[in-house]
């Protein structure tokens, strides 16, 4: 399978403290994608990186990518309530047009 | 709101029926794409089109099938349906063919088949 990995499957912090979730994936990529989904919801686009890119900052996400190791990093900083969701890596690549989903890690954020 | 809309929010059916979900991609996207989830799959990639024609075909069964018509709105059809096809159906959009840009998603429908 090409399905890209993500770790932990499930991750339970306080408000405030930093979150930080990885994905993994198996092929080459044009760049990997960080969605966001509540519970039932659709998914939400957080963040692009190009293959080309290291790091990548928007408000108070950051993502990493390492194609040597074929992993990326999502981290969320002083985290909220509302940060609570699933959160998904996906990944293009090559002449492949579809984008493919990590299983998720599930957020929870406890007040 | 994503701008992508997707009808209806819930369907309730029974085996061996068939139905059709429609998606409405957002203004000036040309790429449509389905996907399926379920607790056991996950988030699978079904099929995409742009402008009208297959583009990308993922893990979709047989019978199932989609078209995107000219006015863009897309619809897949489930027919046959078995217990093992409740999920939940996402439709996205994009403004281009591959997956280059983000993908903007529906709210989803969620089929039940008892």
């Amino acid at each position: 399978s090409q399905q890209g990995e993500e770790d932990p499957q499930a991750l339970s912090i306080q408000e405030g403290e930093n979150a930080t979730m990885n994905c993994s994936y198996k092929t080459s990529i044009n760049n990997l994608q960080w969605y966001r989904q509540n519970s039932g919801r659709g998914l939400v686009h957080l963040i692009l990186i190009r293959s080309n890119e290291r790091e990548k900052h928007s408000g108070r996400l950051r993502v990493t990518l390492d194609t040597s190791k074929k992993s990326s990093s999502l981290l969320i900083t002083a985290s909220r309530a509302a940060d609570t969701a699933s959160y998904f890596c996906a990944h293009h690549g090559g002449s492949n047009y579809k984008l493919t989903f990590g299983k998720g890690t599930l957020l929870t954020v406890n007040p | 709101d994503s701008g992508v809309t997707q009808t209806p929010k819930h369907l309730i059916t029974a085996t061996g029926q068939r139905v059709t979900l429609r998606c409405s991609p957002r203004s000036g996207d040309l790429s449509v794409y389905w996907y399926q989830q379920s607790l056991d799959q996950g988030l699978q990639f079904l099929i995409q089109y742009y402008n009208g024609e297959e583009r990308a075909k993922g893990n979709i069964l047989e019978r199932f099938s989609a078209q995107q018509f000219p006015d863009l709105h897309s619809e897949l059809n489930l027919s046959s349906l078995e217990l093992g096809d409740s999920a939940l159906y996402f439709c996205a959009s994009s403004p281009g063919t591959g997956g280059h840009n983000e993908q903007f998603f529906g709210p989803g429908t969620r089929l039940t088949v008892l």
